[in-house]
């Protein structure tokens, strides 16, 4: 069975204050991994996607690498409005394309 | 504007009244789902849809049902509602294959009473 398994489950950083969010996962053959931004009573923001261990992106503050195991969203010198919960999704190889989904880092960044 | 749009946002009824929440997409996408949210619980797929007339189950599908008639609509419904699906409800779509990220709606936040 598909497992995801993001870390810390809630995250509190001053403003400019580095950090990583992790996401470990298991999945018979990865297809593909998604890491998206939500903001509270909205819906989840698609950020990155990324399908080969050792594949990196970047946008703006945040970088997204993988590996066999584990991703990590890194937040270089945060703001304010970067505050949002984060989910990491994963989709497996095979005939399935349902996605399994972490349950999210809630992030806050604090002025 | 590519998008998915859910109607209502907001919703409440009563235990047992049917209600059926609207979902659709403008970017031709052939996979659309439902999802619901809770607190500490993430998000759990309900129905997923392949394609027009193709739906399947997903992880919490007790209590509601889908339809796909066109490309573009699919609609969730709730039979008989009763309280323990007071949630927060999001509908997604994407082109399949896999390796496409899924674009959501702005969610449903249904209270049943």
């Amino acid at each position: 069975e598909d497992q995801v398994t993001q870390s810390p489950e809630a995250l509190r950083l001053q403003e400019g204050e580095s950090s990583s969010l992790n996401c470990s996962y298991t999945v018979s053959g990865l297809r593909g991994l998604f890491w998206y931004r939500q903001d509270p009573g909205k819906g989840p923001e698609f950020l990155f996607t990324l399908y080969s261990a050792g594949e990196e992106k970047e946008k703006e503050r945040l970088k997204a690498t993988l590996t066999k195991k584990e991703s990590f969203l890194h937040i270089t010198a945060p703001k304010p409005e970067d505050s949002a919960t984060y989910l990491c999704a994963v989709q497996a190889a095979g005939g399935s394309y349902i996605p399994t989904f972490g349950r999210g880092t809630s992030l806050i960044v604090h002025p | 504007e590519a998008q998915v749009t859910q109607n209502p946002r907001y919703l409440i009824t009563v235990t047992g009244k049917k209600l059926t929440v609207t979902c659709s997409q403008n970017m031709n996408h052939e996979y659309m789902s439902w999802y619901r949210q809770d607190p500490g619980l993430g998000l759990r797929q309900i129905y997923y849809s392949m394609n027009v007339e193709v739906t399947d189950k997903g992880d919490v599908p007790e209590g509601y049902k889908v339809s796909r008639k066109e490309k573009r609509n699919f609609p969730l419904i709730l039979e008989s509602p009763s309280p323990n699906q007071t949630s927060l409800y999001f509908c997604a779509s994407n082109t399949g294959g896999g390796r496409s990220p899924l674009h959501f709606g702005n969610g449903t936040r249904l209270t049943v009473t």
